[in-house]
């Protein structure tokens, strides 16, 4: 299984601040894609990234996949108490499976 | 549409006992299903996947044991708790790279 790191752990913002998570990999994945899950429900699928260097505009959400397809970052501009949530990271491995980050916890004060 | 189902959606077992969660898919044929446990606020750990009836992959070598008994049902089972079986169980289908989740089990074992 290869490792997904997600960075930070937490973060804790003003409404209207913008906020960027990180996801990085020593290993190459095929594709990576990013999910949004709120308490007590499964994750939400937001994107999916497959070319080295893509960058995907969700409104607000703004999604890069780096260049050598190892690392990727979730930016929100203007974050709102509705982007509250724990975002997870997922690379693709092999034809079935998915290798997901530990997760960032974020939270958007009113 | 498709859309997934599990149930129970809580449950609280004392420690020895058994256990049985279901899943199931509508919708869609052949999809391959998975088995996720997931601590609090914290990423996905795969415990099974199956890509078809009878052919089911374990991640995890534990006391679970998973089975999918029709085309669109998975179930995930043990004959004896632990408490460190507690978590939140997610299943997941997929036609592809992309998952999509199902509401989860919350499981306590005391």
């Amino acid at each position: 299984t290869q490792l997904l790191e997600q960075s930070p752990q937490f973060l804790s913002i003003q409404e209207g601040e913008n906020l960027t998570v990180y996801c990085n990999s020593s290993s190459v994945f095929s594709s990576l894609q990013w999910y949004r899950q709120e308490p007590g429900e499964g994750p939400v699928l937001l994107v999916t990234v497959v070319t080295g260097g893509e960058v995907k505009k969700l409104k607000r959400l703004t999604f890069q996949f780096g260049d050598a397809r190892k690392d990727s970052s979730l930016h929100i501009t203007a974050a709102q108490p509705g982007d509250t949530g724990l975002y997870l990271c997922a690379g693709v491995e092999g034809d079935y499976k998915l290798s997901f980050g530990a997760g960032t916890t974020v939270t958007v004060r009113a | 549409s498709q859309t997934i189902h599990q149930w129970p959606a809580t449950l609280v077992q004392p420690v020895g006992s058994p256990l049985s969660l279901e899943c199931t898919v509508e919708g869609t044929s052949n999809p391959n299903l998975y088995w996720y446990r997931q601590a609090a606020g914290r990423g996905l750990q795969l415990l099974f996947y199956s890509i078809g009836i009878d052919q089911i992959s374990s991640e995890v070598p534990q006391n679970l044991s998973a089975s999918r008994p029709q085309d669109r049902q998975f179930i995930l089972s043990s004959k004896k708790l632990l408490l460190s079986d507690s978590g939140f169980y997610l299943c997941a289908w997929s036609s592809s790279y992309e998952q999509y989740f199902g509401p989860g089990t919350r499981l306590t074992v005391t």
